[in-house]
């Protein structure tokens, strides 16, 4: 199985802020990355996918950049209802695996 | 706009069978080339990848839980399926079925998610 690993596991943050959210692969999965946000009692949304393509209706504040082994989200200015948990997930081969999340909260 | 909605039972007893239905409505499950999948998140844990359904055929599970998956559609109710068989405590969790397509197989669409709690 690729183990997918993100980095933090939680931060603290202001609105207004940027915000850097790391995820790392076990094994090269080329640009076959996801990124969802994900809010208390709800699915998950996607917010990019293939690595660093932002799907309609995400807004341009978040993106992805990253290939092979090391990705990047980036959040450019937080907003309140940026405030969630936050999962990549690897789709190079089956089994499909997730990171453990990154939780945004408040400062 | 597709929508996904899971229904089932809330509680299994162990060792019995969790069956889960997901209703696809606003597209046919059949259009396109996609797959249909499920996923579970125990409470305040991460998310787990348990298995999909291939539109044109065809089922890839989870080896964790490949023996005790199964994943099937049903193209007149435009609905797909999961069971799981010999459930534990550790198989509590909500779950969630999804759409899984597009470049880099992402999941697009999700139900609301159905907590299914594991006990006597």
């Amino acid at each position: 199985d690729i183990q997918v690993t993100q980095s933090p596991s939680s931060l603290s943050a202001s609105v207004g802020d940027r915000v850097t959210i790391t995820c790392r692969a076990s094994q090269d999965i080329s640009q076959y990355l996801n990124w969802y946000q994900q809010k208390p009692g709800k699915a998950p949304k996607v917010l990019i996918y293939g690595a660093s393509n932002l799907p309609s209706g995400v807004p341009s504040r978040f993106s992805g950049s990253g290939s092979g082994t090391d990705f990047t989200l980036t959040i450019s200015s937080l907003q309140p209802e940026d405030f969630a948990t936050y999962y990549c997930q690897q789709s190079s081969s089956i089994p499909v695996t997730f990171g453990p999340g990154t939780t945004v909260d408040i400062k | 706009q597709l929508q996904l909605q899971e229904s089932g039972p809330g509680l299994v007893k162990p060792s019995q069978t969790l069956s889960l239905t997901c209703t696809v409505s606003g597209g046919s499950i059949l259009s396109g080339s996609f797959y249909w999948s499920w996923i579970r998140q125990p409470a305040g844990k991460g998310l787990e990848w348990i298995g999909r359904f291939y539109n044109s055929g065809g089922a890839h599970y989870n080896p964790s839980l490949n023996s005790r998956v199964t994943i099937s559609l049903d193209t007149s109710r435009n609905q797909f399926s999961l069971r799981l068989s010999s459930v534990t405590a550790a198989d509590t969790a909500v779950y969630f079925c999804a759409r899984e397509g597009g470049y880099s197989n992402y999941f697009e669409y999700w139900g609301q998610g159905n907590l299914v709690t594991v006990s006597s």
